[in-house]
């Protein structure tokens, strides 16, 4: 069965950097593209970018693209992303999140992790 | 980018349906047939209920439905149950090569 299991929960300071893992199995993971959803305390969800395995094309919101960054690891079928120069704002749960196959596009997701608690404060 | 717009809350009582809308613009919700809707419980990931407008992935109820109608989508719950007390978020893909959620919206039982 398709999971994807993400790292465990981070405190951060301010202006450091953070870097999330997200650990797939049960599919192939070079086939299907990844994304990055974040949700803020009591917020709605927030797309943050995607990444294709298969040759590691990325594309980002442009709000984080010159904070963010995301890199697979195809010989552990792990998906992370890194984010930079932290601020407050940046406290949110962090969740990946598979493409699905069946789906006109690449912006219809089937499988999410658990979700990573990421807390930002000094 | 700014979000998808949906009603803050809706409620029904149980049996009765509901209609959630999501608006967009010609540049997403408009322009393209990729509209998704996610439900999410409390503490829990958001689960895929609706894609591509209109389609449920299989083991969905078909209690869901959706359509959509110029930048708007909606999705309608039918037969509500307590089990359906949840935010639900509508997504789209936009022109630009980006994705963006709706606001969500709160729906009680």
């Amino acid at each position: 069965q398709v999971q994807l299991v993400q790292s465990g929960t981070e405190v951060k300071k301010p202006g450091a950097s953070l870097k999330v893992s997200c650990k797939s199995s049960g599919y192939s993971f070079a086939g299907y593209y990844l994304h990055w959803v974040r949700q803020a305390p009591g917020q709605g969800l927030e797309w943050m970018g995607w990444i294709n395995p298969n040759g590691g094309s990325t594309n980002y919101a442009q709000k984080f693209r010159d904070r963010v960054t995301m890199t697979t690891d195809r010989s552990i079928s792990t998906a992370y992303i890194e984010l930079s120069s932290l601020r407050s704002d940046d406290t949110a749960i962090y969740y990946c999140a598979r493409v699905s196959p069946y789906s006109g596009n690449y912006y219809t997701l089937d499988f999410w992790g658990q979700g990573t608690l990421v807390t930002v404060s000094s | 980018q700014s979000a998808l717009t949906q009603p803050a809350s809706v409620s029904g009582s149980p049996g009765q349906s509901i209609t959630i809308s999501c608006t967009g613009t010609s540049s997403d919700v408009g322009g393209f047939n990729f509209v998704s809707w996610y439900q999410q419980h409390p503490g829990k990931a958001p689960k895929l209920l609706i894609f591509d407008v209109t389609n449920r992935p299989s083991g969905v109820s078909d209690r869901f439905s959706a359509s959509k109608s110029g930048n708007t989508a909606s999705l309608t719950i039918s037969g509500l149950q307590a089990d359906d007390e949840s935010v639900y978020y509508c997504s789209s893909y936009r022109g630009d090569n980006t994705g963006v959620f709706g606001t969500g919206t709160m729906v009680t039982v």
